[in-house]
């Protein structure tokens, strides 16, 4: 079964920097999450999105933005980074309530992004 | 204090062993429930939801209890390929909302 796909899987910036991270959700899953887990740490939440629009928002710096697109995939752009944003960022999606909803959050692989 | 809290562990136990993990949970508001578990460097995957009546998968039972905000999970007849970490985490009630994670057990099944 297909997956949540993230891109790119690696990713090393320098600080200042910028960098997009993309997120393509399981086919006909309308809602989108980000969270970023620092190293020995659990995930934090930071942003979600439905039907394109942001549905609830939680530790993400200023410095960082998302959104989501009419195909649903997601993109979280940080800038002016810094060494603390070194982590790994996992998008996860999970699929439209209707009969049979089941509220499971799917996660992709993740984006290591490591800051130097 | 974190809203979902575990025990880090880790926990050593050998193969064919039972071993249980706990957590609690602050916010009453909590309305969802899930065991996830995550292998080193990779995502969390859902292990299982957990229900008030308590529920079962095989060699994991998980179970809840709303009114001392306690979730558990037990696993029996340990095998070597469950060594991970296992997250605890809850969802608020409402919306489409995030989800809370614990810091993690983790768990070390040796032969």
């Amino acid at each position: 079964a297909a997956g949540v796909i993230q891109s790119p899987r690696h990713l090393i910036k320098e600080k200042r920097e910028t960098a997009t991270l993309k997120c393509y959700p399981i086919p006909r899953h309308d809602t989108v999450y980000w969270y970023q887990q620092g190293p020995g740490q659990d995930p934090q939440f930071l942003i979600s999105f439905y039907e394109k629009m942001q549905s609830d928002k939680g530790s993400i710096p200023d410095r960082f933005s998302a959104q989501q697109f009419s195909d649903y995939h997601s993109e979280l752009n940080m800038s002016s980074l810094e060494l603390g944003d070194s982590a790994l960022y996992f998008c996860a999606s999970s699929p439209p309530r209707g009969p049979n909803y089941q509220e499971t959050q799917y996660f992709g692989p993740g984006t290591r992004l490591l800051v130097l | 204090r974190k809203e979902v809290e575990q025990d880090p562990g880790p926990f050593n136990v050998p193969e064919g062993a039972t071993v249980a993990f706990n957590c609690t949970y602050s916010n009453s508001a909590s309305q969802s429930f899930f065991w996830y578990r995550q292998d080193c460097r990779k995502e969390p995957k859902l292990l299982m939801s957990v229900y008030s009546s308590g529920n079962e998968d095989g060699r994991f039972t998980a179970q809840l209890n709303r009114a001392s905000q306690y979730i558990s999970l037990l696993i029996r007849d340990s095998k070597l390929s469950d060594s991970a970490t296992y997250l605890c985490v809850v969802r608020l009630s409402g919306g489409y909302n995030k989800l809370i994670f614990g810091a993690g057990t983790r768990l070390a099944v040796h032969p």
